[in-house]
This record gives C-alpha cells, structure tokens and sequence, in this order.
C-alpha cells in the first residue's frame, strides 16, 4: 500500500464550482501535511499546509482528519488558473516528505 | 532573486552513458533532494543530503549517484547500471531536514534515454 494515495482524477469542473479532493495516509504517526500544486510540466509549489484545527487561505480550504487518516483540499469558486495538478504530502516513517502521486483538476470555462 | 537553478533542462542520452545534472541552490538551505517523477505518478525520492559532505539514499537510490562538496551543490548522476532512466528528475532544497518545512524546487530536468 502506497504511504500517501490521491485518486487520480481528472476532476473536471465548470469555472465557479466547488471541488474537494480527498488524500489518505498510511502513516498513523506521521506529523506533517502539505498540499503542493503541479502545473503541467513545471515543478511543485506548496499550495498550503495542513494543521489540525483546519486552515483556510481565500478559496482554499484544507482539512485534516486524524482518525480516518485523510486530508482533504477544498477549493470554491473555481478559477480556469486553478486548473493543475494537486499533490499531497505527508510525513513518512523516517521524517521525510512522501507525496501521493497527485490529482488532476481541470477546470472548464 | 534566491532559488534553485538545475541545468541542464532537457537531456538526451545514449544506453549505457552516464550523466550529471546539476543543482545550485543560492537560499542558504542546509538540505538538499533530488526526487524523481514518472508521468503520472508522484514524486520518489532518490537521494538526500541535509550537510556537507553527508547524504543519504531516498526510496529509489539504485542506479544513481550524488555529491555534496559545497552547501550550494547538490549533482546528481544517473549511471548505466540505472534500468530506466526516463523521467523528470527534480531538485529541491529546504531550511532542515526534517519534514516541517517547504520543500523549494527548481525547475526539473527532462532526461530521456534514446
């Protein structure tokens, strides 16, 4: 079982909608979360991280759900910029980043 | 402006040569990583240094090889004996090595093997 798993995708949404994408970890001591945004065929960017209360930046919300072992990216009013690739990334066993291999958001005008 | 310059950005090479690719970093990071990223799939890590002249093997190590002689220089080369070299090979960099801080990354290098 991989340590951080995403679905895929590709989420197509209609420009003004709100999506959500869920990530699990397999880690139950793993400490730290991230959520890291991918154009196509660029490097990763951190988006935001995730805390334990929840944080919220503008239209972008991000979760964390200890005991299911998921987080979760919110994102509302969507933006045709928004379309790209979401990674999600967790602490693994070794303290090192582990990253899920991403979700694709597309967002259509 | 601070950052992660990797050269070079695209690379095409023969079966059975090796090849270096380059990461300088000017942000004053102790840490340094090159991961690799299949299409796809996530980013695996192969190789990471949190000081000079120490690093350590990530998930994927086999095949490849690293330097970290100056705090600003982390090379990696991926040798022959590395099965499938195909891929975006990405470098990054962050204040610690311990997974509480960002991870900055430079702009990858596209190395296919003909």
């Amino acid at each position: 079982r991989k340590e951080v798993e995403q679905d895929p995708g590709p989420f197509n949404v209609p420009e003004g909608a709100t999506v959500a994408f869920n990530c699990t970890y397999s880690n139950s001591a793993s400490q730290s979360f991230f959520w890291y945004r991918q154009d196509c065929r660029k490097e990763p960017k951190l988006l935001m991280s995730v805390y334990s209360s929840g944080n919220e930046d503008g239209r972008f919300t991000a979760q964390l759900n200890r005991a299911s072992q998921y987080i979760s990216l919110l994102i509302r009013d969507s933006k045709l910029s928004d379309s790209a690739t979401y990674l999600c990334v967790g602490s693994n066993a070794g303290n090192m980043l582990t990253f899920g291999g991403g979700t694709r958001l597309m967002v259509k005008p | 402006d601070g950052g992660i310059t990797q050269s070079p950005k695209y690379l095409f090479r023969k079966e059975g040569q090796n090849v270096t690719l380059s990461c300088e970093q000017n942000l004053n990071h102790d840490a340094m990583y090159w991961y690799r990223q299949d299409p796809g799939q996530g980013l695996r890590l192969i190789y990471y240094s949190q000081i000079v002249n120490d690093f350590q093997k990530g998930d994927i190590a086999e095949g490849y090889s690293v330097s970290r002689e100056k705090k600003e220089s982390f090379p990696l080369t991926v040798t022959s004996a590395q099965k499938n070299p195909t891929a975006f090979y990405l470098c990054a960099s962050s204040t610690t090595g311990l997974a509480n801080g960002e991870l900055f990354f430079g702009e990858g290098s596209r190395l296919t093997v003909l």
